[in-house]
């Protein structure tokens, strides 16, 4: 069985530096993909960034990137140069290469940044 | 672009009552997810479809619910009766390739 593991259920960071999010996986399939999303206050469920397990180059999007450790089973999120913004859940989550759905997620981890 | 539609919003009813969520995909969306989000359990999936057809609805709790997909622009899924412990918010989001998109979420509360 496939399962998401997101270890920090609360962080902090300052205003304007980088702070990493951890994420491991546990799967038997060689096919699959990573993916982050951020959750406000308000509620809604944003796409920041996905990884394919093929795909060699760490994915990037703007400040967000994603350290891929396939022998680790690691996919931590990556935020440069925070924001108050970003203060928010962010969830790895899991699910078929290439494919945007039937997402395994982690229970989440609460970023606030500290002006 | 319109993204993933849900209505409505809130919807707050009494236990044994018929609840119905509605979602219409992004259009050229070939896939429909229901999700549903609890503070014990987290995101889970009730509920997909690829081209309206339902593939896996292993996650749907009881007989109580079911989903329906009658044509590519509308989903609903149906509540009948409701329980407190239906108590969530449920997510519809649609994928065509990578990634997921979803709406906005239903707050459901039972009382």
């Amino acid at each position: 069985a496939q399962k998401i593991t997101q270890t920090q259920p609360g962080m902090f960071v300052q205003e304007k530096e980088a702070v990493t999010l951890d994420c491991t996986y546990d799967t038997s399939d060689q096919s699959y993909g990573l993916f982050w999303y951020k959750q406000p206050s308000s509620g809604e469920m944003i796409f920041l960034i996905y990884q394919g397990s093929y795909d060699e180059q760490n994915a990037t999007e703007g400040r967000y990137s994603l350290n891929f450790q396939k022998a680790r089973k690691s996919a931590n999120l990556v935020i440069s140069a925070s924001q108050l913004g970003d203060s928010a859940m962010y969830f790895c989550a899991m699910g078929p290469y290439n494919q945007g759905g039937k997402l395994i997620f982690g229970q989440g981890t609460e970023l606030s940044v500290k002006p | 672009d319109a993204g993933v539609i849900q209505s409505p919003r809130h919807e707050v009813t009494e236990m044994g009552q018929e609840v119905t969520l509605r979602c219409k995909p992004i259009s050229g969306h070939n896939s429909l997810f229901w999700y549903r989000q609890t503070m014990m359990r987290g995101l889970e999936l009730l509920i997909y479809f690829n081209n309206n057809v339902p593939i896996d609805d292993s996650g749907m709790p009881e007989d109580r619910f079911s989903a329906k997909m009658p044509n590519a622009s509308f989903s609903t899924l149906k509540i009948q009766p409701s329980e407190p412990r239906d108590s969530a918010v449920y997510f519809c989001a649609s994928s065509w390739g990578v990634p997921l998109h979803f709406g906005n979420g239903t707050r459901l509360t039972v009382t």
